[in-house]
C-alpha cells in the first residue's frame, strides 16, 4: 500500500535551518511529483513547493523561494525539503504528499512533522 | 495568485441533515482541453493529514461514502453532504490545481448541531 512516512518532529532556534524527509513506498516513486504542504497551528494548508523525483525539477511558492530547498534520493524513494532561516511564524506541521497530475490532487499525505521554532 | 475562498467558515448540522459547502476561485481553473475543471476538496479531521473526498470538483475518490458530493464549474463549487454522520466532523477545504502555486481555501469547519 502507499505510504509516506515522515521524520519526527524538530524544535529549532530562531536563525537555524531544518531537513525534513519523507520516505515513500507502496508506488513507483518516480512516476508521480511530490508536494510540500505546511499548516500552522490553528490555520489553514498553505503550499510550499513541488519536486519531480523523475528529473529533480522543482517549483517553488514564490514567499519560499531562496529559502527552501527541496531534493529526492531515488536510491532510498525519499523526498527532503530543508527549510533555512527559520523564524517563529515558521512554527507547523509540515506534510508531504504525493503529487498525482493525472488526478489532479494530492492523494497521499505523510503523517506530518512538526517543527517548532523558538528561542 | 489564484485566490479560493470558502463559505460559510464554520457550519452547524444536524446528524441526517445536509450540508452544503462553496468555494469559488478567482479565475477559471478548467481547461478546455480536458474540459475538467481542477478543483480538489479535502477532508481533515482533528489531528490527522488531509484526505481526498473529490477531484476534478465531481469525481469521488476510491472509498468515499457517496453521500459526499461535488458539483459546479468554472470558478464557483460545492461540497455537498447529504447525510451527515456523526465522523464527518472535521475542517473542509477546497484546493486548485490549475495553476502554481497550488492554492487552498481556508477551511470550513463542519460540527454537528
Amino acid at each position: 500500500q502507499v505510504q509516506l512516512v515522515q521524520s519526527v518532529g524538530e524544535v529549532k532556534k530562531p536563525g537555524a535551518s531544518v531537513t525534513v524527509s519523507c520516505e515513500a513506498s507502496g508506488f513507483n516513486f518516480s512516476n508521480f511529483g511530490i508536494s510540500w504542504v505546511r499548516q500552522a497551528p490553528g490555520e489553514g494548508l498553505e503550499w510550499m513547493g513541488w519536486i519531480s523525483p523523475n528529473n529533480g525539477h522543482t517549483v517553488y511558492a514564490q514567499k519560499f523561494k531562496g529559502r527552501v530547498t527541496m531534493t529526492t534520493d531515488t536510491s532510498t524513494n525519499t523526498a527532503y525539503m530543508e527549510v533555512r532561516s527559520l523564524r517563529s511564524a515558521d512554527t507547523a506541521m509540515y506534510y508531504c504528499a504525493r503529487d498525482n497530475w493525472e488526478s489532479g490532487d494530492f492523494d497521499f499525505w505523510g503523517q506530518g512533522t512538526l517543527v517548532t521554532v523558538s528561542s | 495568485d489564484i485566490v479560493m475562498t470558502q463559505s460559510p467558515h464554520s457550519l452547524a448540522v444536524s446528524l441526517g441533515e445536509r450540508a452544503t459547502i462553496n468555494c469559488k476561485s478567482s479565475q477559471r481553473i478548467s481547461y478546455s482541453s480536458t474540459n475538467r475543471n481542477y478543483l480538489t476538496w479535502y477532508q481533515q479531521r482533528p489531528g490527522q493529514p488531509p484526505k481526498v473526498l473529490i477531484y476534478w470538483a465531481s469525481t469521488r475518490q476510491s472509498g468515499v461514502p457517496d453521500r459526499f458530493r461535488g458539483s459546479g464549474s468554472g470558478t464557483n463549487f460545492t461540497l455537498t453532504i447529504s447525510s451527515l454522520q456523526a465522523e464527518d466532523v472535521a475542517v473542509y477545504y477546497c484546493q486548485q490545481y490549475h495553476t502554481t502555486p497550488y492554492t487552498f481555501g481556508q477551511g470550513t469547519k463542519l460540527e454537528i448541531k
